[in-house]
């Protein structure tokens, strides 16, 4: 059975920086690309980056370029995300997605829970 | 960015009821297209890809289309259980972007 568990999320003052972690097992986890995506309270998705089998090639959304960093540990079936300099605009409930693709396109398969992050002074 | 634009925003259905959800893209997306649930308080579920394709241990009630640049899901005979929001999603090109999703009620 795919899983994939969020953790890492919390209140967090702007400017500051948090980092969540998601830890997947039921597949082979260096066989997918994976994602994040969020969606701020009452409000739609939003993706906001993915990453590649082997971390070489990586993706991000434009509001996150420059401040959030994607990562991978495949030894340990990881995926991180790194979020520098936070807004107000960034809380949210981040979730972590395996990313399946295929020839011209792509979906996202299974997603964890979710985690809660908050960005507030 | 391809823009998806989903309509209704809301939808009120009777049990037993077909539904439809359409979403236009801003330019063509060559059926690159994904639909999801997401229940009240629970994370997204993938139901269709590639456009029609429907995921395992999806009920065969749930089926999508196109008909030119438009996509639709339909729900063929409405539940209690599929009371949820749904979003549709083009992987045409990067950024992968969402519907702003629909909302669906058991009437």
């Amino acid at each position: 059975e795919v899983q994939l568990v969020e953790s890492g999320g919390g209140l967090v003052q702007p400017g500051r920086s948090l980092k969540l972690s998601c830890a997947a097992s039921g597949f082979t986890f260096s066989g997918y690309y994976m994602a994040w995506v969020r969606q701020a309270p009452k409000k739609g998705l939003e993706w906001v980056a993915s990453i590649s089998y082997e971390g070489d090639t990586i993706y991000y959304g434009d509001s996150v370029k420059g401040r959030f960093t994607i990562s991978r540990d495949n030894a340990k079936s990881t995926l991180y995300l790194q979020m520098n300099s936070l807004r107000s605009e960034d809380t949210a409930t981040y979730y972590c997605a395996r990313h399946y693709v295929y020839y011209g396109g792509s979906y996202f398969d299974y997603w964890g829970q979710g985690v809660m992050v908050t960005v507030s002074s | 960015d391809i823009q998806m634009t989903q309509s209704p925003a809301s939808l009120s259905a009777s049990l037993g009821e077909t539904v439809s959800i359409d979403c236009l893209p801003s330019e063509g997306i060559s059926n690159d297209l994904a639909w999801y649930q997401q229940k009240s308080g629970k994370s997204p579920q993938l139901l269709i890809y590639a456009a029609s394709r429907l995921q395992d241990g999806v009920p065969s009630r749930f089926s999508g289309s196109r008909s030119g640049t438009r996509y639709s899901l339909q729900i063929s005979g409405m539940q209690p259980e599929d009371e949820a929001d749904y979003f549709c999603q083009q992987s045409y090109r990067y950024p992968p972007t969402f519907g702003g999703g629909t909302n669906l009620e058991l009437k």
